[in-house]
C-alpha cells in the first residue's frame, strides 16, 4: 500500500534552518509530481511547493519562495523540503502529498501523517 | 491567483441530514476541483476529484457537482464520522493547486 512518513519537525529559532524528508513507499516514487502543503495551528491547508516526477521543475507558494527549496531523491525514494531564513508564521505541520492524474484532472490521493514545526525562540 | 472561498464557514447539522456545502472559484476553473476531508490530528483524505467523480473507497453518500465557479459537495445522509473540516482545491491554476478556506462541520 501506498506509504508516506514525514520526519525532521522540531523547534528551531528563528531565522534558522530545518530539512524535512518524506519516505515513499508502495508505489513508484519517480513516476508522480510531489507537493508539500502545512497547516498552521487552528487554520486551514496552504499550498507549499511541488516538484516534477524527474525533479526537472520546481514551484513554490510566494510566501516561501527564496526560503524554502524541494528536492527529491528518486533512488532512495524520498522528498525533502530544506526551510531557510525560518519565520514565525512558518509553524505549522507540514504535510507531503502524492499528485495523481487521471484524464489531465489532478488531485492529490495520497498523504503523509504531517511533522509539525515549531519555530520560537 | 484563483481564489476558493467555500461557505458556510462552519455548520451545525445532525445524523441522517442532509448537507451541502458550496465552493466559489474567482475565475471558471471548468471542473478542475477536489474536494477533502480532514479530522482533528489526521491528514487529509481525498473525496472527490474532477468536480464529481468519486474516489474509491469513498461512501456513495458523498457526491459532488458544478463547473465554472461554482461548485457543491452534498453528503446524503450524515452519519457520526462525516463530522469533520471539508476543503476544496483547484487544480486548474498548474502546478500550484490552492486550497478554500475549509468549512467545519458539527453535530448539532
Amino acid at each position: 500500500q501506498v506509504q508516506l512518513v514525514e520526519s525532521g519537525g522540531g523547534v528551531v529559532q528563528p531565522g534558522r534552518s530545518l530539512r524535512l524528508s518524506c519516505a515513499a513507499s508502495g508505489f513508484i516514487f519517480s513516476s508522480y509530481g510531489m507537493h508539500w502543503v502545512r497547516q498552521a495551528p487552528g487554520k486551514g491547508l496552504e499550498w507549499v511547493a511541488v516538484i516534477w516526477d524527474d525533479g526537472s521543475k520546481k514551484y513554490y507558494a510566494d510566501s516561501v519562495k527564496g526560503r524554502f527549496t524541494i528536492s527529491r531523491d528518486n533512488s532512495k525514494n524520498t522528498l525533502y523540503l530544506q526551510m531557510n531564513s525560518l519565520r514565525a508564521e512558518d509553524t505549522a505541520v507540514y504535510y507531503c502529498a502524492r499528485e495523481t492524474t487521471v484524464i489531465a484532472q489532478f488531485f492529490f490521493d495520497s498523504w503523509g501523517q504531517g511533522t509539525l514545526v515549531t519555530v520560537s525562540s | 491567483d484563483i481564489q476558493l472561498t467555500q461557505s458556510p464557514s462552519s455548520l451545525s447539522a445532525s445524523v441522517g441530514d442532509r448537507v451541502t456545502i458550496t465552493c466559489r472559484a474567482s475565475q471558471s476553473i471548468s471542473r478542475y476541483l477536489n474536494w477533502y476531508q480532514q479530522k482533528p490530528g489526521k491528514a487529509p483524505k481525498l473525496l472527490i476529484y474532477a468536480a464529481s467523480s468519486l474516489q474509491s473507497g469513498v461512501p456513495s453518500r458523498f457526491s459532488g457537482s458544478g463547473s465554472g465557479t461554482d461548485f457543491t459537495l452534498t453528503i446524503s445522509s450524515l452519519e457520526r464520522e462525516d463530522f469533520a473540516t471539508y476543503y476544496c482545491q483547484q487544480s486548474y491554476s498548474t502546478p500550484m493547486y490552492t486550497f478554500g478556506q475549509g468549512t467545519k462541520l458539527e453535530i448539532k
